[in-house]
C-alpha cells in the first residue's frame, strides 16, 4: 500500500495557540480521513477531508475548531485551533488503499497541550 | 449502543497457546471487516481484512466472520511475546468508505 508520511511527530502548545498537522501520501488517493486517539482510547473519526471541497464532519468535531484542507489527492493538513488541554491527543491521518476499502495511517502526531 | 463493540481485556495467554479476540457490531449494512494491531506508540497496522462470512486464514492468523450475528473473530495460533499489542476491531460503514473502530483488545503473551 502507499506509504503516508505525517508532520510534526510530535509538539508541545501553549493553550490558545494553534497547530497544522501535514499529511502526504506517495500517491494519489480519493478518500482520507483525520482522525484521534486519545491516550489510552481507540480511534474517533474526526473528518474525511475532499478534495476541493469542505470537509465532511462527525459529530461532535466542527469546522472552526478543526480545519481541514485538502487542495489535491495527495496531500491533506488539519489544523487544532485555539488549544485547550483537552486537546492532547495522537491524531492520525488516514487513507484509504487502491481498492478503497482498506485504510492505512500515518505515523501520528503526538499533541501535548500546556 | 456502540457501534464496534470489544472486550478490552487485557487478555494474557502463554506462549505457543491461542489467543482469541471477539467483536460485534451494530451496523448491519457494514460490508467490510478489519482487525488492526496497534503495538505501543504506534500507529495501526492492518493484519486481516474479511468481507464474506466464514473463515479466512493467513499465516498464524485467522478471522472469522458471521454477518447473522453481527460477529467478527481473530485467533491467533502459536501466540508470540511479538503480539502482544493492543488489537483494534474495525467495521465501514453502511457508506463503504469510513472506517469505525472499536476500542481495542490488549493482548499480553507471556513468554
Amino acid at each position: 500500500s502507499a506509504v503516508i508520511s505525517q508532520k510534526p511527530s510530535r509538539d508541545i502548545c501553549q493553550r490558545g495557540t494553534s497547530l497544522t498537522i501535514q499529511c502526504q501520501v506517495d500517491s494519489q488517493v480519493t478518500m482520507m480521513f483525520w482522525y484521534r486517539q486519545q491516550p489510552g482510547q481507540s480511534l474517533t473519526l474526526i473528518a474525511t477531508a475532499n478534495q476541493g471541497s469542505e470537509a465532511t464532519y462527525e459529530s461532535g468535531f466542527v469546522i472552526d475548531k478543526f480545519p481541514i484542507s485538502r487542495p489535491n489527492l495527495t496531500f491533506s493538513t488539519l489544523t487544532v485551533s485555539n488549544m485547550s488541554p483537552e486537546d492532547s491527543s495522537i491524531y492520525l491521518c488516514s487513507a484509504l488503499d487502491g481498492s478503497n476499502t482498506e485504510a492505512f495511517f500515518g505515523q501520528g502526531t503526538r499533541l501535548t497541550v500546556v | 449502543q456502540k457501534e464496534v463493540e470489544q472486550n478490552s481485556g487485557p487478555l494474557s495467554v502463554p506462549e505457543g497457546a491461542i489467543a482469541s479476540l471477539n467483536c460485534t457490531y451494530s451496523d448491519r449494512g457494514s460490508q467490510s471487516f478489519f482487525w488492526y494491531r496497534q503495538y505501543s506508540g504506534k500507529s495501526p497496522e492492518l493484519i486481516m481484512s474479511i468481507y464474506s462470512n466464514g473463515d479466512k486464514e493467513d499465516g498464524r492468523f485467522t478471522a472469522q466472520l458471521n454477518k447473522a450475528s453481527q460477529y467478527v473473530s481473530l485467533l491467533i495460533r502459536d501466540s508470540q511475546p511479538s503480539d502482544s499489542a493492543t488489537y483494534l476491531c474495525a467495521i465501514t460503514d453502511t457508506g463503504g468508505f469510513k472506517t469505525i473502530f472499536g476500542a481495542g483488545t490488549r493482548l499480553f503473551v507471556k513468554a
